[in-house]
């Protein structure tokens, strides 16, 4: 069954310092997706990308981060300077479809820790 | 505006039994969305009901909406070991532009043998 793969599962960083999180979502889809889930939190929205560009983003998803798609397959988030707050699971999510359906794909998360 | 609190925030019962959750919101919606999530795990869809619609299956899951009430309950049927798990209700705000959907606090779920 087609899967949404992130990498890495688990980051460890300084404070300061930039961290690219990878994910590949299912081939056919065109609405992409990044949430995360601090420690015992919710989950929450950061950002939606559609035909190559930001659809939506929360306030959450400030300067300090970026999304691309740098190829056909990956879909990456950037954050240029973590803080300690940044801590987090950050989960990738893919739709193939838009909001009227719009069933989510999430994969597995990668576990951000600041240090 | 919060949305998606569920309710209650931990349940536990024994294998056979059903399983209740309840989710309340506050803005109008598109439509409402039930996800699974294992301990250190991702999210998993079970389920979407639509803004119209008031009462879905699927398998085990059973769901209501009722939008007059800003709320919507999860029921999971004859449950098992392996359904121990955290459910949230997430959902799809009119106001918004796209599908950015607005997470719960979750209910953690223990079904015991």
């Amino acid at each position: 069954e087609p899967e949404v793969t992130q990498t890495p599962s688990h980051q460890v960083t300084q404070m300061g310092q930039e961290v690219i999180l990878r994910c590949v979502p299912i081939s056919n889809h065109l609405y992409f997706y990044w949430y995360r889930q601090i420690l015992g939190q919710k989950v929450e929205f950061l950002v939606s990308f559609y035909n190559n560009e930001i659809s939506e983003k929360s306030e959450i998803f400030d300067d300090q981060f970026s999304v691309e798609r740098p190829d056909g397959s990956n879909f990456t988030l950037k954050i240029r300077s973590t803080k300690l707050e940044d801590s987090a699971m950050y989960f990738c999510a893919s739709s193939d479809e838009d909001r009227a359906t719009g069933e989510l794909f999430f994969g597995e998360g990668s576990r951000l820790t600041v240090l | 505006s919060q949305q998606g609190e569920e309710d209650p925030q931990a349940l536990s019962i024994q294998e056979g039994e059903n399983a209740t959750m309840n989710c309340s919101y506050k803005t109008s919606i598109n439509n409402l969305q039930w996800y699974r999530q294992n301990s250190g795990r991702g999210l998993v869809h079970l389920i979407l009901i639509r803004s119209n619609e008031r009462e879905k299956h699927s398998g085990r899951l059973r769901v209501t909406l009722d939008t007059s009430k800003k709320s919507s309950s999860l029921l999971i049927t004859a449950s098992r070991a392996a359904d121990t798990a955290s459910y949230f209700c997430a959902t799809d705000p009119w106001e918004t532009s796209g599908s950015r959907l607005t997470f719960g606090e979750g209910t953690q779920l223990t079904v015991n043998p």
